[in-house]
C-alpha cells in the first residue's frame, strides 16, 4: 500500500476482554514495529519484526501482550484481558529493513479501555 | 543500556523566534540519531537523521548535529513558523544491525503569530 495502515483507529473495550490491533506495512518493507505511546510517556517499543521473526520482543509489557506476523506482511498486536492501564495510542511502523534506515508510522489506534 | 533524554515541554515561541530542543542520548558505540514529528492529527515523520558524529542533518531549516564528545543531538531552526507546531521526538538506533529505534519522551512546540 501507499503508507501504513492500522485498524481499527478507535477501539473501546471493557475492562478483562481480549482485542487485537492490526497492522498493514508498506509493500516490500522487511521490518515492522511496535509502539505505545501514552501521555508522558512519550513513545514506549513493545516489538519488531524483520521478516516473521521477532528478534526484540524486550518491550512488551506483560505475558498479556502477544505479536505475530504472518507472510512478512500484516502483523497483528493481541491484549489479553484487557486492563485501564493498557490505554493508549498504539503505533506501527514499517522500514526497508531494521535499523538504519527511516521508519514510516502508521497513524494508530487509539484504545481506550472501560 | 540505550536510551534518549529530551528537555521538557512545552515549548511556546512566538513566530520567527529562535528554536532549541535539546537532545542528549545513552548508547554503546555510535548509533545514528533522528529527530521525527508528530503535527497535530498526523503520524509521526521523519524529520531529519545523522549517521555519524560531526553530521548535519538538515530539512525544512530545522537543523541538528551529531556531537560524540556531548552525546547531543539537538534541534534548532533560526525563525519558526506556526506550521511548526508540532511534537517533537529525538531518536536513536543502536550500532548493532537490525535493531529498532529508541524514542525520547517528545517536545511539544506552541508557536503563536
Amino acid at each position: 500500500g501507499a503508507g501504513v495502515s492500522q485498524s481499527p483507529s478507535n477501539k473501546v473495550t471493557e475492562k478483562g476482554k481480549d482485542v487485537e490491533l492490526r497492522c498493514d506495512p508498506i509493500s516490500g518493507h522487511t521490518a515492522l514495529y511496535w509502539y505505545r505511546q501514552s501521555l508522558g510517556q512519550g513513545l514506549e517499543f513493545l516489538i519488531y519484526f524483520q521478516g516473521n521473526s521477532a528478534p526484540d520482543k524486550s518491550g512488551l509489557p506483560s505475558d498479556r501482550f502477544s505479536a505475530e506476523r504472518t507472510g512478512g506482511s500484516v502483523s497483528t498486536l493481541t491484549i489479553q484481558r484487557t486492563q485501564q492501564e493498557d490505554s493508549a495510542v498504539y503505533l506501527c511502523a514499517s522500514s526497508l529493513v531494521a535499523g538504519n534506515t527511516e521508519a514510516f508510522f502508521g497513524q494508530g489506534t487509539r484504545l481506550t479501555v472501560v | 543500556g540505550n536510551s534518549v533524554t529530551q528537555m521538557e515541554g512545552p515549548v511556546t515561541l512566538s513566530e520567527e523566534a529562535f528554536l532549541t530542543i535539546n537532545c542528549t542520548y545513552t548508547a554503546t558505540g555510535y548509533p545514528s540519531l533522528f529527530w521525527y514529528v508528530q503535527y497535530p492529527g498526523e503520524g509521526l515523520q521523519l524529520l531529519l537523521k545523522a549517521t555519524k558524529a560531526d553530521d548535519k542533518g538538515s530539512n525544512k531549516g530545522f537543523e541538528a548535529t551529531y556531537r560524540k564528545e556531548t552525546t547531543s543531538f539537538h534541534l534548532e531552526k533560526g525563525s519558526v513558523q506556526v506550521s511548526d507546531s508540532a511534537v517533537y521526538f529525538c531518536a536513536l538506533v543502536p550500532l548493532q544491525a537490525g535493531t529498532a529505534l529508541i524514542f525520547g519522551k517528545g517536545t511539544t512546540l506552541s508557536v503563536s503569530s
